[in-house]
């Protein structure tokens, strides 16, 4: 079974400074996916960043970034020039690529406040 | 657009009273569903998915039960509340008709059993 691990339950970040948040996952699996999600306090889930197994670069959207070490079986999120509004839950997420017996699985995620 | 339509967004059940909520998926056929319950402030936990009309599968034995009978229905369902289900459920899909496989969600249904 594949589980994913947020170690750090809660961070903090002054606006415009650089954050990273980490996650760990064990699998037996070669070819997944990873998924970094947000949840404002609107409980809205939003989806923040995405990244291949396969892919040996590492994904980044805008001031969001990955380090995706597939051999330590570690996915951590930086968040450069922290802005008010990155106040919220992130988790970290796994899903298996292909064949059958699909299953999301998050983590129990990190509460992130950006402070003025 | 995938979209996912869950209702109600909040509820307050008496102990022992029977539960069903329920969500309907939009803009694609076929999708994974997904059950997830959070705790106050806390993780998801994984209750139920499904990846087919009447094929569930259960993570948590608890006192939560999951039907889907159509392809874009998914209801979670329990005979007798206990205080201990209270608590935020999230619906989830994921759409396969793309190379898309980013999660979509509903908003969510606070339950408070008292």
């Amino acid at each position: 079974a594949q589980t994913v691990t947020q170690s750090q339950p809660e961070m903090s970040v002054q606006e415009a400074e650089t954050v990273t948040l980490s996650c760990t996952y064990d699998t037996s699996e070669s070819n997944y996916y990873l998924f970094w999600y947000k949840q404002p306090p609107s409980r809205q889930m939003i989806l923040v960043i995405r990244q291949e197994a396969y892919k040996q670069q590492n994904a980044t959207e805008n001031r969001f970034s990955v380090n995706f070490q597939k051999a330590a079986k570690s996915f951590s999120l930086k968040i450069s020039d922290s802005q008010l509004g990155d106040t919220a839950m992130y988790f970290c997420a796994f899903m298996k690529r292909g064949g059958s017996n699909y299953k999301l699985t998050f983590g129990k995620g990190t509460l992130l406040t950006v402070n003025p | 657009s995938q979209t996912i339509h869950q209702w109600p967004a909040t509820l307050v059940q008496p102990v022992g009273s029977p539960l069903s909520l329920e969500c309907t998926v939009e803009g694609t056929s076929n999708p994974n569903l997904y059950w997830y319950r959070q705790a106050a402030g806390r993780g998801l936990q994984l209750l139920f998915y499904s990846v087919g009309i009447g094929q569930i599968s259960s993570e948590v034995p608890q006192n939560l039960s999951a039907s889907r009978p159509q392809d874009r229905q998914f209801i979670l369902s329990s005979k007798k509340l206990l205080l201990s289900d209270s608590g935020f459920y999230l619906c989830a899909g994921q759409g396969w008709q793309t190379l898309d496989t980013e999660a979509f969600f509903g908003q969510g249904t606070r339950l408070t059993v008292v």
